[in-house]
C-alpha cells in the first residue's frame, strides 16, 4: 500500500527561527505530486507548497521551502523566520493517478 | 472561481441512526471528489474518492458508503452509525488532471452519542 509517514508528531520552534518538518513516502510510481498543507485551529486545510516529482529543483514559496530527495522518497518542509501564525498542524501528502494520501501530521508550536 | 460547499458543519447523531453528509462543487466540471475522516489530533484518512459520476473507490471497509449522483455532488452516507464513526469529515475536490492540489470544504464535525 502506498503510504506517507511523518515521524514527528510534534515540533516546537522559537519565533524568527527555522524549523524543518520531515516526511517520507512509499510508492513505486515515478510520476506524482507532493504537497504540504497547513491546518490551523479553524481546521481549514490550506496549501503551503507543492512539488512535481519530475522536477529536480526544490519548490519555494516565500518563507517555505522543501528538500525533495526522490531517490530517498523524502520531502521535508523548511519554515524560515517562523511566525506565530505558522502554528498549526502540517500535513504532507502526495497524489498519484487522482489518489491523494496524507500523513498523520506534525503539530507545530511557535514560541514567542 | 471554484467553490466547495459542505454541510452540515456540526452534527450530533445517536448510535444506530442514519447519516447523510453532502458536498457540492461549483465553477468546475468533472472534478475528482474525495471524502476524508480526521480523528481527534490525527491525520486524514481517505475514505472514498470519485473520478466521475457513479465511479466510487472505497479505501476502508466500514459501514460508510459514498455516492456521486451528479457531476459535482458527493454524498457520504451510513445506514446505522457507530460510536467509532465520530470525527471530523472533510470533502475535497481537485481538477481531473491528477496533478493539482485538493481544495477542501469547511468540514463536518460528527459526534455519535
Amino acid at each position: 500500500a502506498q503510504t506517507v509517514t511523518q515521524s514527528q508528531p510534534e515540533m516546537s520552534v522559537q519565533e524568527a527561527e527555522t524549523v524543518t518538518l520531515s516526511c517520507t513516502y512509499d510508492t513505486s510510481e515515478s510520476d506524482y505530486y507532493l504537497f504540504w498543507y497547513k491546518q490551523p485551529p479553524s481546521r481549514q486545510m490550506i496549501l503551503v507548497i507543492r512539488q512535481e516529482a519530475y522536477k529536480q529543483q526544490n519548490a519555494t514559496e516565500n518563507r517555505f521551502s522543501v528538500n525533495f530527495q526522490k531517490a530517498a522518497k523524502s520531502f521535508s518542509l523548511k519554515i524560515s523566520d517562523s511566525q506565530l501564525g505558522d502554528a498549526a498542524m502540517y500535513f504532507c501528502a502526495y497524489t498519484i493517478n487522482n489518489d491523494m494520501r496524507f500523513g498523520a501530521g506534525t503539530r507545530l508550536t511557535v514560541k514567542p | 472561481s471554484q467553490t466547495i460547499h459542505q454541510w452540515p458543519a456540526t452534527l450530533v447523531q445517536p448510535v444506530g441512526s442514519p447519516l447523510s453528509l453532502e458536498c457540492t462543487v461549483e465553477g468546475t466540471s468533472n472534478p475528482n471528489l474525495y471524502w476524508y475522516r480526521q480523528a481527534a489530533g490525527r491525520g486524514l484518512q481517505l475514505l472514498f474518492y470519485s473520478v466521475g459520476i457513479g465511479q466510487i473507490s472505497s479505501e476502508v471497509p466500514q459501514n460508510l458508503s459514498a455516492s456521486r449522483p451528479q457531476d459535482r455532488q458527493f454524498i457520504l452516507s451510513s445506514k446505522k452509525l457507530l460510536l467509532s464513526d465520530s470525527g471530523f469529515y472533510l470533502c475535497a475536490w481537485s481538477p481531473g488532471t491528477g496533478e493539482s492540489e485538493a481544495f477542501f470544504g469547511q468540514g463536518t464535525r460528527l459526534t455519535v452519542v
